[in-house]
């Protein structure tokens, strides 16, 4: 079943900070969050594992609730290269296997 | 420099013909995927292989098929019994637990 992210789209005025958030009603082993701009790929952004278990880089950060099965990715300082729809996906193992993802949340920077 | 190359940038298909997607990739990964992007959705798996001569079917697989014969290449072969083939067509690798992605195909019914 597919994860719900929220909210579906928001307009930040750059140096302010966004959550965006990620919910599954499946019992979850680890959870994926990617950033993907208009007509490109997705790139990846981290991983978060039961367990606290965090992989990722850049400064955006994130936590996972394994209890409420949910977890939400922090923008903060939004630069305008922010911008995208981020996608969260969400898999019963730690691996890329058969990740289900989210709509996804369509984050606009401005000026 | 390593990646994922997909090809073509476009593609168009008449109905009843069947097209390739060709996915090659020089990152030594084990593992590919094939997801379809449709507009204000999410990625949806067709195909994945973890190992070069098997792979498995995703959630939405009908109408589709794969082949990886070799650890390089993992084509797609949107078949005319898929109804519905218009989408964006993104190929994936993994060596564990991040994608790593192509540039996709938009395909499109003429």
């Amino acid at each position: 079943q597919q994860p719900v992210q929220s909210p579906q789209a928001v307009i930040l005025r750059e140096g302010e900070d966004a959550v965006i958030n990620c919910s599954s009603s499946k019992a979850l082993y680890s959870v994926h969050w990617y950033r993907q701009k208009h007509g490109e790929a997705p790139v990846f952004l981290m991983i978060l594992l039961k367990g606290g278990e965090q992989k990722g880089h850049d400064k955006i950060s994130a936590s996972f609730n394994e209890k409420k099965q949910q977890s939400s990715l922090y923008l903060t300082a939004s630069q305008l290269s922010y911008s995208g729809t981020y996608f969260c996906g969400t898999s019963n193992t730690g691996t890329a296997s058969k990740l289900t993802f989210g709509t996804g949340t369509r984050l606009q920077v401005t000026l | 420099d390593g990646g994922i190359t997909q090809s073509p940038k476009y593609l168009f298909r008449k109905e009843g013909q069947n097209v390739t997607l060709s996915c090659e990739q020089n990152l030594n990964h084990d593992a590919m995927y094939w997801y379809r992007q449709d507009p204000g959705q999410g990625l949806r798996l067709i195909y994945y292989s973890q190992i070069v001569n098997d792979f498995q079917k995703g959630d939405i697989a009908e109408g589709y098929s794969v082949s990886r014969e070799k650890k390089e290449s993992f084509p797609l072969t949107v078949t005319s019994a898929q109804k519905n083939p218009t989408a964006f067509y993104l190929c994936a690798s993994s060596i564990g637990w991040g994608l790593f992605f192509g540039s996709g195909t938009q395909l499109s019914v003429l």
